[in-house]
């Protein structure tokens, strides 16, 4: 099945440096989107990326998606304490009214 | 900005009691989700419901789980008996039409059964 796996599980950064989270999935997919979630909270909307797409940005949010490799990266610029949370990404056929297929996150901890 | 709304926000319950648990998706949007995320783990698909009936389900979302729009606004997701292994944070999600596919997620019913 499809599928979304990031790595790496859990990122450690100073604030100020950039973040880079990886998903991987291993079927054909119409869209890859991306969310964060600050602990036990819901879970918010980042970015879409359609499959004929090869990079989209959004303020500090760089997206890229290698349909080739079947990975996609989420890359954070000049991280800010507040960007500490976990990230997802989540897969889709893209017809609506399919389920997302979530990968398992990427924590993200940025200190002061 | 318009939101999705999920109530309550917490809910204990007793192993094999009912559970109900209530979204209201973003007004104009016509395709709903329920998710579920069991503590430390990925987010799992339940069900998707459109123009009142089930589109898809998952292998979790077995005959003890039931979906129901009762009017215009709610949506909601029923457990009929509940188990321990019930206990996750719930999530709504909502969409419109084909062209926008980004799912729009409420922030959650936390339920513990016990």
């Amino acid at each position: 099945s499809q599928q979304g796996e990031e790595d790496p599980q859990a990122l450690s950064i100073q604030e100020g440096e950039n973040a880079t989270m990886n998903c991987s999935y291993k079927t054909s997919i119409n869209n890859l989107q991306w969310y964060r979630q600050n602990s036990g909270r819901g879970l918010v909307h980042l970015i879409l990326i359609r499959s004929n797409e090869r990079e989209k940005h959004s303020g500090r949010l760089r997206v890229t998606l290698d349909t080739s490799k079947k990975s996609s990266s989420l890359l954070i610029t000049a991280s800010r304490a507040a960007d500490t949370a976990s990230y997802f990404c989540a897969t889709d056929m893209g017809q609506a009214g399919t389920a997302l297929i979530f990968g398992k996150g990427t924590t993200l901890s940025v200190s002061s | 900005e318009p939101e999705v709304t999920q109530t309550p926000s917490h809910q204990v319950t007793q192993m094999g009691q009912e559970v109900i648990l209530r979204c209201v998706p973003i007004s104009n949007h016509l395709y709903f989700y329920w998710y579920r995320q069991i503590l430390g783990q990925k987010v799992e698909f339940l069900v998707s419901f459109y123009n009142n009936e089930i589109s898809e389900k998952s292998e979790i979302f077995d005959d003890q789980f039931s979906v129901e729009r009762p009017d215009g606004s709610n949506f909601t997701l029923k457990i009929r008996s509940t188990k321990l292994e019930d206990s996750a944070m719930y999530f709504c999600a909502s969409n419109g039409l084909a062209a926008q596919e980004t799912q729009y997620f409420g922030p959650g019913t936390r339920l513990l059964v016990l």
